[in-house]
């Protein structure tokens, strides 16, 4: 079973516009990550961001944490085709099973040249 | 090696066949996680290594699944009895830290 929910399932924009994503967890975190996905390659890190934070950026990424919400979002700036892709959300549990990433079911994007 | 890499790439195998799938993780990397893909899915986890020792494997969907990591590095994992349901994406991650994940490209297995 999967912790998080992405959501749109899928989306499809114009290149230079702004792509945004949310996901929903179920349980209290240590952190969150955002991870990418190319069509038939294994996922990449993007960002981490904490508990105790409620914003982090990294280039074009803009990553949100509402820990009262259980939810996250990720905004790409300006995207480019280069951006299509699948993402993913990844929470860990506090206790003892802290090591476990727990990835959403995820948001395929499209970015139309 | 420069990043996780696994072994094969494709994998087809008859029903009820045994198939074995290699990982090599990042050189020095504690942390060694197995995941399985479905199409259209997110990873879901299987099992946990730190160092030679599997400190969890409450995710193998049964008792036909067993991973290994016998020296602290390299990793297998062996399905025995293969079924249909077993296609999917099997993603190796190996971590120092136990929080950024680094990925391979994944086994994609096929059960026909």
């Amino acid at each position: 079973s999967q912790q998080g929910e992405e959501d749109p399932q899928a989306l499809s924009i114009q290149e230079g516009e702004n792509a945004t994503m949310n996901c929903s967890y179920k349980t209290s975190i240590n952190n969150l990550q955002w991870y990418r996905q190319n069509s038939g390659r294994g996922l990449v890190h993007l960002i981490l961001i904490r508990s105790n934070e409620r914003e982090k950026h990294s280039g074009r990424l803009r990553v949100t944490l509402d820990t009262s919400k259980k939810s996250s979002s990720l905004l790409i700036t300006a995207s480019r085709a280069a951006d299509t892709a699948s993402y993913f959300c990844a929470t860990d549990a506090r206790g003892d099973s802290s090591y476990k990433l727990i990835f959403g079911s995820g948001t395929r994007l499209l970015v139309r040249p | 090696g420069a990043g996780v890499s696994q072994s094969p790439r494709y994998k087809v195998a008859k029903r009820g066949q045994d198939v074995a799938l290699r990982c090599d993780p990042i050189s020095g990397h504690v942390s060694l996680f197995w995941y399985q893909q479905a199409l259209g899915q997110g990873p879901e986890f299987l099992t946990y290594f730190q160092n030679e020792a599997q400190l969890d494997k409450s995710g193998l969907p049964s008792d036909r699944f067993f991973a290994e990591r016998p020296e602290g590095s390299v990793s297998t994992l062996k399905i025995q009895r293969t079924q249909q349901e077993d296609s999917a994406v099997y993603l190796c991650a190996s971590s120092s830290l136990n929080e950024k994940l680094f990925f391979g490209s994944g086994t994609q297995l096929s059960v026909l």
